[in-house]
């Protein structure tokens, strides 16, 4: 099936540091989204993203939506104690359905 | 606003027994809702989707089977539970015009 590559799987920072991750597809997808979970919780929507190229912000948090349509980028600014948790991107296949990548488990040193 | 719910929060079972999840969404009408499972806080599978009532499309097979039941309800049963059935259980629904799925808070099930 579907797959998106979502990278880096953990990332280990200092508060204050700037974050970056991302997914890519070896397919088209017309929408991106990312999400934020907490431990014990639901996944959070953060951005969405409906055209290529788009540039949203929500923020310190700021997501891309590739120009070749086949990946996405989250960036942090100024990491916080509170931005702990796991990162997920998820692209629209179609019917209804997103796939979702595996996660980016971030972890803030304080 | 909409609201998403699920019950029970946590629930631990014998391999075996019949299992019964319920999701209800408030503050919208006809939702698409989905239910996904999650292993080890990673990767989450889609398990089953509705456009409507009486609508369910199933994702993978399993032992788990899906109803609902009125617009706002979807249940995730099971009449025999497996210890693989083990794992955060995750209801979510769209408003069907947009991609954007919105989570509930989870139940997280141990089969033992």
């Amino acid at each position: 099936g579907q797959q998106l590559n979502q990278s880096p799987q953990s990332m280990f920072i200092q508060e204050g540091e700037d974050v970056s991750m991302n997914c890519t597809s070896s397919s088209i997808f017309n929408t991106w989204l990312w999400y934020k979970q907490e431990p014990g919780e639901g996944p959070v929507l953060l951005i969405a993203l409906y055209k290529a190229g788009e540039l949203t912000s929500n923020g310190r948090l700021t997501a891309q939506f590739g120009i070749t349509r086949k990946d996405s980028f989250l960036n942090i600014s100024a990491s916080i104690p509170s931005d702990v948790g796991i990162y997920f991107c998820a692209g629209y296949l179609g019917a209804q359905k997103l796939v979702f990548g595996q996660g980016t488990r971030l972890t803030i040193n304080p | 606003s909409q609201t998403i719910h699920q019950w029970p929060a946590t629930l631990v079972q014998p391999v075996g027994s019949p299992l019964s999840l319920e999701c209800t969404v408030e503050g919208t009408s006809n939702p698409n809702l989905y239910w996904y499972r999650q292993a080890a806080g990673r990767g989450l599978q889609l398990l089953f989707y509705s456009v409507g009532i009486g609508q369910i499309s199933s994702e993978v097979p399993q032992n788990l089977s899906a109803s609902r039941p009125q617009d706002r309800q979807f249940i995730l049963s099971s009449k025999k539970l497996l210890l693989s059935d083990s794992g955060f259980y995750l209801c979510a629904w769209s408003p069907g015009q947009t991609y954007e799925q919105y989570f509930g808070p989870g139940t997280r099930l141990t089969v033992t």
